[in-house]
């Protein structure tokens, strides 16, 4: 059974960087049907998506968040991770990793989420 | 960027009642790529509805997705207590984009 569990620090002070990981169990990361994504969802707001990877490591950014996030992919741990620099108050979300299918481009599975808030 | 606007924003229905949920894209998109989730408090979203209109696996067959172009529709044909619940339609065309969500509370 897929399972994707996220990890990382629950508090992050302004104008530093943000580092999430997600562990993906069950399944392998290096399947050629899936992207690996993330997705956040501020405190009783809607969902927005921050970007996704494929295993060989091409990536694909949300644009208004592209300068400063990176995503990357481990395939010898089946693990791929977050990096959101220069954080504000405003990047206070649930933070959520997710498998999306290549074929519907949809996000199959999610992990529970992790509460990210940033503040001195 | 295409938007998905969705409606009503909340929907305030009685179990038993049949429920209508509208996602209007700002461009025309393609119905293999509409999906549609459900999310209750406190969890992750849970995909419903992938091509607009097949049900992924488990969801019961009271949900049903249709539409085509710019408008798509989520219909729960009797809601169960289980169904209240916030729910999303996301479309992938350049790159994904979600919809504001309808909620749909107790009557």
């Amino acid at each position: 059974q897929l399972q994707l569990q996220e990890s990382g620090p629950g508090l992050v002070k302004p104008s530093e960087t943000l580092s999430l990981t997600c562990t993906v169990s069950g399944g392998s990361i290096s399947s050629s049907s899936y992207y690996w994504g993330w997705i956040r969802q501020p405190p009783g707001k809607g969902l927005e998506w921050i970007g996704s990877i494929y295993y060989s490591g091409s990536t694909y950014y949300n644009p208004s968040l592209k300068s400063r996030v990176t995503i990357s992919v481990d395939t010898s741990k089946n693990q791929f991770s977050l990096k959101l620099s220069s954080v504000t108050a405003t990047d206070t979300a649930v933070y959520y990793c997710a498998r999306i299918a290549v074929a519907g481009r949809n996000f199959q599975h999610w992990g529970q989420g992790t509460l990210v808030t940033v503040s001195s | 960027e295409i938007v998905l606007t969705q409606s009503p924003g909340t929907l305030s229905l009685s179990p038993g009642e049949r429920a209508t949920l509208s996602c209007r894209a700002s461009q025309g998109v393609s119905s293999s790529y509409l999906a549609w989730y459900q999310q209750k408090p406190g969890q992750a979203p849970r995909l419903l509805i992938s091509g607009a209109s097949s049900r992924a696996t488990g969801i019961p067959d009271r949900f049903s997705g249709s539409g085509s172009g710019t408008d798509f529709t989520l219909t729960i044909s009797r809601l169960e207590p289980e169904d209240f619940a916030v729910y999303y339609c996301q479309q992938y065309g350049s790159s994904p984009v979600f919809g504001g969500g309808t909620k749909v509370e107790i009557k």
